[in-house]
């Protein structure tokens, strides 16, 4: 069964410091994963996919098909970056399957 | 450019009333997705439309249905309402649908719907 999975509900981070919001997928052929994320009061939109290989806003994620994990970091967090994270696998029909997300919380 | 708008924002309904909730697309897209989102759960993929004919559907029963016009709005309708379908509804607009990529869905804001 097609199924993401991102094991923390909460991460907290002081700023300046590394973040790393994990995602496993199983699917058993080519996903596209995808990131997206919900700002306090905005709506959710994509943060980066994977097969456009950007670094967007400092935060990178590279899909992993020997682990099936498709990790989400920064280097050096952000108090703006503070928000709701969701990781979503793609199949071939076009649906979006999400994970339950994470909220990252960036402390001064 | 428009983005994806719904209404109405909020809505309460009692156990067995209907219900119907409704998307505008962002302007040039011709595709729209419905999401299902639970408190403390990501969005579940209910179903798609695309050119005004069901494109997909995930694991709902038949009492939630769709439509979409020609104009690519789109509404999504749900029958003998019950408690658990209190959530948050999302839609999402996109370009065409294709087994090459996926499309950047753009989301809406929701409608959030308390059933009591």
């Amino acid at each position: 069964a097609q199924r993401v999975t991102q094991p923390e509900k909460l991460l907290s981070v002081f700023k300046g410091a590394p973040v790393e919001l994990k995602c496993n997928y199983s699917y058993s052929g080519s996903p596209e994963l995808f990131w997206y994320v919900q700002y306090s009061r905005q709506r959710l939109q994509l943060l980066l996919r994977h097969i456009s290989r950007e670094s967007i806003k400092g935060f990178t994620a590279d899909l992993n098909k020997g682990e099936t994990s498709f990790h989400l970091k920064k280097p050096f967090a952000q108090e703006e970056d503070s928000a709701m994270y969701y990781c979503a696998l793609s199949d071939d029909t076009d649906k979006l399957i999400f994970g339950t997300g994470t909220r990252l919380q960036v402390f001064p | 450019e428009t983005g994806v708008t719904q209404s109405p924002t909020h809505l309460i309904k009692t156990r067995g009333q209907q219900v119907t909730l409704r998307c505008s697309s962002q302007s040039g897209h011709n595709t729209v997705s419905w999401y299902q989102q639970a408190l403390g759960q990501g969005p579940q993929f209910i179903f798609q439309y695309y050119r005004e004919e069901e494109n997909g559907r995930g694991n709902f029963p038949p009492r939630f249905s769709g439509l979409q016009f020609p104009n690519y709005s789109s509404e999504l309708n749900v029958n003998a309402l019950e408690l658990d379908d209190s959530a948050l509804y999302l839609c999402a607009s996109s370009g065409d649908p294709s087994g090459y990529r996926t499309d950047t869905q753009y989301f809406g804001p929701g409608t959030r719907l308390t059933v009591l």
